[in-house]
């Protein structure tokens, strides 16, 4: 099983500052296997990423992935009021699929 | 547009079954292009895939549950079901259904990402 550890747990940053969220594999991610998703108290959970960086149906180009092997990249450029939520990252390469713990966006 | 919608009892005896179904509308679950999920999620173990369905039939479980865990498709009725015996406390968990979309293959089995999403139901195991 491959473990994802997100960091930080929580980021506190103001609207239209840059967001840069973290997440660790235990081991090598197959080629591009890893997806992002968005999700607020109540909604159903937003895909925003697959493949590393490929940004999903109707996603803003502010949202961007990257990394390779154990380290990938969520960055949002400039925050905007809707993207404050829950953050987590997915990975589909190993024995079954896993997620990371999360990482918060809240106001400061 | 898809749309999924999980439905099922909120409250389940301990070693009791639980469940659930998900309706689809806007598609249908015999699109080969497509896998049907669930998904959990607990404060104890965060999200958690529960195993997925094709319109074929073919299952795929996550090791952990596979023991409990049924999931079978009605294409008729354009739903699939999630059955999980002998329930106890750490099954209380918010349950999501998804449609999965194939990104990696091997020779046992396909995965990938997950959208859309359900809105989720809250299970929660308690007598």
């Amino acid at each position: 099983e491959i473990v994802l550890t997100q960091s930080p747990a929580t980021l506190s940053l103001s609207p239209g500052e840059r967001a840069t969220l973290s997440c660790g594999a235990s081991e090598s991610v197959s080629i591009r296997y890893l997806a992002w998703y968005q999700h607020k108290p109540g909604l159903a959970p937003r895909l925003l990423i697959y493949d590393v960086s490929a940004r999903a149906t109707g996603i803003p180009d502010r949202f961007s992935g990257s990394g390779s092997g154990t380290d990938f990249t969520l960055t949002i450029s400039r925050l905007e009021p809707e993207d404050f939520a829950v953050y987590y990252c997915q990975q589909y390469g190993g024995s079954f699929v896993t997620f990371g713990g999360g990482t918060k966006v809240e106001i400061k | 547009q898809v749309q999924l919608q999980e439905s099922g009892p909120g409250l389940v005896k301990p070693s009791q079954t639980l469940s659930l179904t998900c309706t689809v509308s806007g598609g249908s679950i015999s699109s080969g292009d497509y896998y049907w999920s669930w998904i959990r999620q607990s404060p104890e173990k965060g999200l958690e895939w529960i195993g997925n369905i094709k319109y074929s039939g073919r299952t795929d479980y996550n090791p952990s549950l596979k023991s409990r865990l049924t999931i079978s498709a009605d294409t008729s009725k354009n739903q699939f079901s999630l059955k999980l015996t002998s329930v106890a406390a750490a099954d209380t968990a918010i349950y999501f259904c998804a449609r999965e979309r194939a990104g990696y293959c091997s020779s046992t089995r396909c995965q990938g990402w997950f959208d859309p999403w359900g809105q989720g139901t809250l299970v929660t195991v308690s007598s």
